[in-house]
């Protein structure tokens, strides 16, 4: 059970945009400006795509985008590409002793 | 070029220890807390352990609290994970990972896969 929920799945077409939640509470995502998002291809380690809610490492397309609402953040991803299919999680601040708490993830197909 | 290399993993039987290393370059390492995260198969990502840059100050997961150590060897550019007590709920990829803040994660290691089995 992770601490975070997110949908095991979701799927679009080339070129259309998706957008994934992630839920959590007033102790996480609710309470710090600290989502992130990861993308993560199978046998792969974790990519950070977005950190601090909104912002993107050198390197990730601006396609992908965040946003946070209340204890929602959503990760939107803009015009689908095929390579853009992998598994997505997010992730949250949650305290010193959590430290950081993680979604079960999301497995994007691009139909 | 930052690169996290994490190796050590193996199959071990309910009970036993196993350790895990991972080594640094491309950063000056010791300015950086280290942490390790595990993905049980099939699963989603869980945070283990964190070891701050002089090795001070450790904080756990609570259920791995009094089996698993986070050591580093700031001279050597490397961390360790030492698993002790092992059990089957503890099988899982653990990766090796560079925390920014008490936020997010910036890079990753490859990964090491530890099945604890009979």
């Amino acid at each position: 059970q992770s601490a975070l929920t997110q949908p095991p799945s979701a799927s679009g077409s080339p070129g259309q945009s998706v957008a994934i939640s992630c839920t959590g509470t007033s102790s996480d995502v609710g309470g710090y400006n600290s989502v992130s998002w990861y993308q993560q291809y199978p046998g792969k380690a974790p990519k950070l795509l977005i950190y601090e809610v909104t912002k993107r490492p050198s390197g990730v397309p601006d396609r992908f985008s965040g946003s946070k609402s209340g204890n929602t953040a959503s990760l939107t991803v803009s015009g689908l590409q095929v390579e853009d299919e992998a598994a997505y999680y997010c992730g949250s601040s949650a305290g010193r002793n959590n430290f950081v708490v993680f979604g079960g993830g999301t497995k994007l197909t691009v139909l | 070029e930052v690169q996290l290399v994490d190796s050590g993993g193996g199959l071990v039987q309910p009970g036993g220890s196993l350790r895990l290393s991972c080594a640094a370059s491309g950063f000056t390492f010791s300015s950086y807390y280290m942490s390790w995260v595990r993905q049980a198969p099939g699963k989603g990502l869980e945070w283990v352990a964190n070891i701050k840059e002089d090795g001070s100050e450790k904080s756990y997961l609570e259920s791995v609290k009094g089996r698993f150590i986070i050591s580093r060897d700031n001279a050597k550019n490397s961390l360790y994970l030492q698993l002790n007590s092992l059990r089957a709920e503890d099988t899982a990829v653990y990766y090796c990972a560079r925390p920014r803040g008490w936020s997010y994660f910036d890079y990753w290691g490859p990964g090491t896969l530890v099945t604890v089995s009979s």
